[in-house]
């Protein structure tokens, strides 16, 4: 089955506990993404990614990382989590950046920073 | 900077009834896309419609769709014949095509909660 996968699903976690947010699509997508979901804000974009080893900063880059060093994997990196990362995480992947080429959103990964 | 609002935080149908959900957006670039998505409380995000913003018509799904109105910078949603399924938080979002800087990214606007009744 066609799908993107996030792990863990749930979180709670204290400041400045280091913590990793995994996905993983299974497509063969060039495209992915991370976007952070929150009250009266909608989504907005954290990271993407054009290719391997390709990433550039979306609208709110602050306090996050990612990698791409595999075409499957684009994890989210939190070095120090503060409670305003308190959000809804959802990375997203796509073949490219079309009108056609539908960006598949993960289940999403809940997080507390406490 | 591109922006997309959504002026109507929550609304509600009856079963059966037709329903339009508003957006607007701000852009100063003349070839884009739109699109609606579906976020039921599962939080799982579906891809509703999506329309070009070079294409004239308005684009159909079904029961769902769209009334463009590329001057006025409008994109609303009309849900026909409600269903108790259609339950969800409605997101209106844009993006730029592939060629230009950070082409992909989705903008969102803020969201419209819809909750059909029986």
């Amino acid at each position: 089955e066609a799908q993107v996968t996030q792990n863990p699903r749930y979180l709670i976690t204290v400041t400045g506990k280091k913590l990793t947010v995994t996905c993983s699509q299974n497509m063969n997508h060039e495209y992915m993404s991370w976007y952070r979901q929150d009250p009266g804000l909608g989504l907005r974009q954290i990271y993407y990614s054009m290719n391997v080893e390709v990433t550039d900063k979306g609208d709110v880059p602050e306090g996050y990382k990612v990698s791409r060093k595999e075409k499957r994997n684009f994890p989210l990196i939190l070095e120090s989590p503060s409670p305003n990362q308190t959000s809804l995480y959802f990375c997203a992947s796509s073949p490219g950046t079309g009108f056609r080429e539908t960006q598949y959103f993960g289940p999403g990964t809940r997080l507390l920073v406490l | 900077a591109q922006t997309v609002t959504q002026s109507q935080p929550e609304m509600s149908v009856q079963e059966a009834e037709t329903v339009t959900l508003s957006c607007t957006y701000d852009t100063s670039e003349n070839n884009y896309y739109l699109f609606w998505y579906k976020q039921p409380p599962s939080r799982q995000m579906i891809l509703v419609i999506r329309q070009e913003a070079y294409k004239q018509q308005n684009a159909t799904e079904n029961r769902f769709s769209v009334n463009f109105q590329k001057a006025a910078k409008s994109f609303s949603l009309k849900i026909s014949d409600s269903q108790l399924g259609d339950t969800a938080m409605y997101f209106c979002a844009f993006m730029k095509p592939s060629f230009y800087n950070q082409g992909g990214k989705l903008i969102f606007g803020q969201g419209t909660e819809l909750s059909v009744k029986p």
